[in-house]
């Protein structure tokens, strides 16, 4: 599976955006761009994942560059809730999941 | 919403004994997964199970270990003699085509 490189934290003020970027430079075109977050030492959560087309669900966006080798995950209006760990995987589809050490967001008042 | 469901939520043993963690996982779902995370490090692949047999497993997952599925709707690890660094979080999950994650059994081995 691609290495994916994200910043170790992030703030974000709730009720604004908060856009957490990944690269993945060598990704493989039949690889997947997975966002999953974990709140403390709860269960990871998946957010979305995509192809290379941009997706959006109820949750959050996902933006990715045209030659695949970044993206950006956009939470638009985040909340205190919204704090947690958040981890960019690159994978096969029915692949495991690899988990580095994520990017840690806190949204504040 | 269906969900992933683990027990128990927390288990404490003696080291070298045997421990069964359970899994039920999301009733369409083919695949199953057995992931763990140590207190402060990253979530770590144990295994994958797929038709009734490991699909691939990782280093970790030694030949204390063992995962079966019983009764077609459990996903059982059994670690067969606990050792202290098995002290960890285990994480069961399961996937059609997305994996989704149950809230995890947090091992204690004394």
């Amino acid at each position: 599976d691609a290495k994916t490189t994200q910043p170790t934290s992030m703030d974000c003020a709730e009720g604004r955006a908060a856009n957490l970027p990944c690269n993945h430079s060598t990704i493989s075109g039949n690889e997947y761009v997975y966002w999953y977050r974990q709140i403390h030492s709860q269960g990871p959560q998946y957010i979305i994942h995509g192809l290379k087309n941009n997706e959006t669900n109820e949750m959050a966006s996902l933006i990715i560059t045209e030659d695949r080798k970044s993206s950006t995950l956009i939470l638009p209006h985040a909340t205190l809730r919204d704090t947690a760990v958040y981890y960019c995987i690159v994978r096969v589809a029915r692949g495991k999941l690899t988990f580095g050490q994520g990017t840690i967001l806190t949204v504040h008042p | 919403e269906p969900e992933v469901t683990q027990t128990p939520s927390h288990q404490v043993t003696q080291m070298g004994q045997e421990v069964i963690l359970r899994c039920v996982p999301i009733s369409n779902h083919l695949y199953f997964y057995w992931y763990r995370q140590i207190l402060g490090q990253k979530v770590e692949f144990l295994v994958s199970f797929y038709n009734n047999e490991i699909s691939e497993k990782s280093e970790i997952f030694d030949d204390q270990f063992s995962v079966e599925r019983p009764d077609g709707s459990n996903f059982t690890l059994k670690i067969r003699s606990t050792k202290l660094e098995d002290s960890a979080m285990y994480f069961c999950a399961s996937m059609m085509d997305t994996q989704y994650f149950g809230p995890g059994t947090r091992l204690t081995v004394l």
